[in-house]
Order: C-alpha cells, then structure tokens, then sequence
C-alpha cells in the first residue's frame, strides 16, 4: 500500500524567509513520481512541482525546490523568500507508475506567512 | 483557459436524495478522477477512468457510481444520498498513464462543495 504523511498540520514563516514543509512516503513501487500542491483559500488546486523517482537531481520551479532523499522516503517542499500569497494548504502526493494514474494524497500542512 | 469545469460549486440535498456531478475537461486528456475532500485528510480517490470506455473504483467508492460519458465528460452520481457524504468534491484530468504521462500533474476542477441534511 501506498501513503503519503505530512507531519506539520501548522507552518508560520516571516515575509522573505525560507520555509520548508516535510513529507515522507511508503510505497513498494519502484517507480513512482512525487507532487506538491497548493490549495489557497479560494479552494482550486495548483500544481506546484513534480520529482521522478529516477531523477537524479532534486527539481525546482522558481521559488519552490524539492529536496528528495530517495532513501530516507522524504520529498520535502522548500519554499525560498515566502511571500504573502504563499498562505495557503500545501499537499505532498505520490502517483505509484503501475497505479493507473491514481494520485495518494497526504494530509496537508497549513502554511501562514507573516508580514 | 477553461480547464476542468465541474457543475453545480454548491448544492445542498437531503438525505436519500439523489444527484449528478458534472465534470467536462478541454485539454485532450485521457484520463479523469473523482477525489472527495474532507477537513484534516487530504483529498481521497472515489473513482477514476484512465481511459474513455474504462472506470475503477478508488479509496473511498462505497455510495457513489460513475459514468465516462465521452473523452471530455466524466459524472459522478450519488444514488442516495448520506450526510457522511458531505464534502469538497473535485474533478481532475491528466494526460494517459503511459510511460510518457507518468510525470504530467493532474488538473483540478474548482470543487463542488456538497452539504446532505
């Protein structure tokens, strides 16, 4: 069985520092791909970053970094220089590559930015 | 730029009611989800279609059936419904789940929020 667990339910961070938000997974594929989420206030869900299980090098995307560590089972979100419309619910999903598309979905963490 | 369009935002039914979730999507993907979103656990698969023609169940299918209408339409349908059935519901797409789709994000709708009374 696959599981994706998100261990900070809260996250407060000053306006321009860095953030970092944990997510560690199970899963007996050998193949996978992992995904960030962010879920504003207003509700839809933005695609925020992806990292293959494969890939050697840990992904970015603008301001947001993945720093994968395969053998830990870590895909931890780095968010650099937060800004105030980085407040929002952040979710870690994990799609197995031999599980018809299917996305597992942690339980988020709720990420406040200070001014 | 539509996306995925789901149909109605907001509904509120009664118990034993019944109704259909619309969801249409203009970006030419194969495959379509049905998530439900309650409060402290993240979003959970109700059912899914990879492919026109296909649905599966999910995590959490108990009380709802789903129809591929076509390659754009995907409903979901709850026969009768239940409070414990209150939720965010969304509607997503993504490209096939081959080897060449396996790194595309899934689309989102902007979500049915559902109360049974």
């Amino acid at each position: 069985a696959q599981k994706i667990t998100q261990t900070q339910p809260g996250m407060f961070v000053q306006e321009k520092e860095a953030v970092t938000l944990d997510c560690t997974y199970d899963t007996s594929d050998q193949s996978y791909g992992l995904f960030w989420y962010k879920q504003p206030s207003s509700g839809e869900m933005i695609f925020l970053i992806y990292q293959g299980s494969y890939d050697e090098q840990n992904a970015t995307e603008g301001r947001y970094s993945l720093n994968f560590q395969k053998a830990r089972k870590s895909a931890n979100l780095v968010i650099s220089a937060s800004q105030l419309g980085d407040s929002a619910m952040y979710f870690c999903a994990m799609r197995g590559w031999n599980q018809g598309g299917k996305l597992i979905f942690g339980q988020g963490t709720e990420l406040s930015v200070k001014p | 730029n539509a996306g995925v369009t789901q149909t109605p935002k907001f509904q509120v039914l009664k118990t034993g009611q019944s109704m259909t979730l619309q969801c249409a999507q203009d970006m030419n993907h194969n495959s379509m989800y049905w998530y439900r979103q309650d409060p402290g656990m993240g979003l959970r698969l109700i059912y899914y279609s990879a492919s026109e023609g296909t649905t599966d169940k999910g995590e959490v299918p108990n009380g709802y059936n789903v129809s591929r209408l076509n390659k754009r339409e995907f409903s979901l349908r709850l026969e009768s419904a239940a409070p414990s059935q209150t939720s965010v519901y969304f509607c997503a797409s993504s490209e096939a789940v081959g080897s060449a789709g396996r790194h595309q994000p899934q689309h989102f709708g902007d979500g049915t929020r559902l109360s049974i009374l």
